[in-house]
């Protein structure tokens, strides 16, 4: 089966600017996550969505950060705008609803603000 | 607060070595995971268990739900395994994901 795509792969902008990046989960999985790593640290979540309803969006800083899963596929995360501290890798994770499935990472987005 | 602690962070071993990352939580869980990340690379899942234990190849892992504790062992270890293993528990409020930081492993030839 196709993996998790998510793409760019690699994004770099100035400071002030918008940025989106895309995640296409495995067909069938209803649960849909979007990540955030700084180097040396694990995943931080930012949102996580059940099909098209985000379930849990506490840790998302909504004055710039947005998401949305229409048709309860496809997911687009943005920044609007960036700023420096921003500069992270964007994973994006799906896995089959329910608990005790396993997660399937995509390659995520290595973000640059500069 | 970290909900998950894993140790040690940083791992030398030689080519061969039998190596134990282990992983410390303290939430009630339903399962715990153990990833892998090669520098540059995605995050592959490499098991996912909620009591005793599992073996893939050289890679086995345990767990001890009573003592909120687990290993990944790796046997014979080679160059390629080098790579950062991340402990991950679903559990808690909500049921959701908690990572620890991650141990990062070189194996040197």
């Amino acid at each position: 089966e196709a993996g998790v795509v998510q793409s760019p792969r690699y994004k770099i902008i100035e400071k002030k600017q918008p940025v989106a990046f895309w995640c296409n989960p495995i067909s069938g999985h209803n649960t849909l996550y979007w990540y955030l790593q700084n180097l040396g640290q694990g995943p931080e979540l930012l949102i996580r969505y059940e099909n098209e309803e985000a379930v849990d969006d506490s840790q998302l800083p909504k004055d710039r950060f947005s998401a949305e899963r229409l048709k309860g596929v496809d997911s687009t995360l943005k920044i609007q705008p960036a700023e420096l501290g921003d500069s992270a890798v964007y994973l994006c994770a799906s896995s089959s609803q329910g608990s005790n499935s396993p997660l399937h990472f995509g390659n995520g987005t290595r973000l640059t603000v500069t | 607060k970290n909900e998950v602690e894993q140790s040690p962070q940083n791992l030398t071993a030689q080519e061969g070595e039998f190596i134990t990352i282990n992983c410390s939580y303290s939430v009630g869980i339903s399962a715990l995971h153990w990833l892998q990340q090669h520098p540059g690379g995605g995050i592959v899942s490499l098991f996912m268990l909620s009591s005793g234990k599992k073996k893939h190849g050289r890679l086995i892992a345990t767990i001890n739900i009573q003592e909120k504790h687990s290993s990944l062992h790796i046997t014979a270890s080679h160059p390629r395994d080098s790579a950062v293993y991340i402990c991950a528990v679903e559990g808690g409020t909500g049921n959701q994901f908690y990572f620890g930081t991650g141990t990062s492993l070189t194996v040197i030839p």
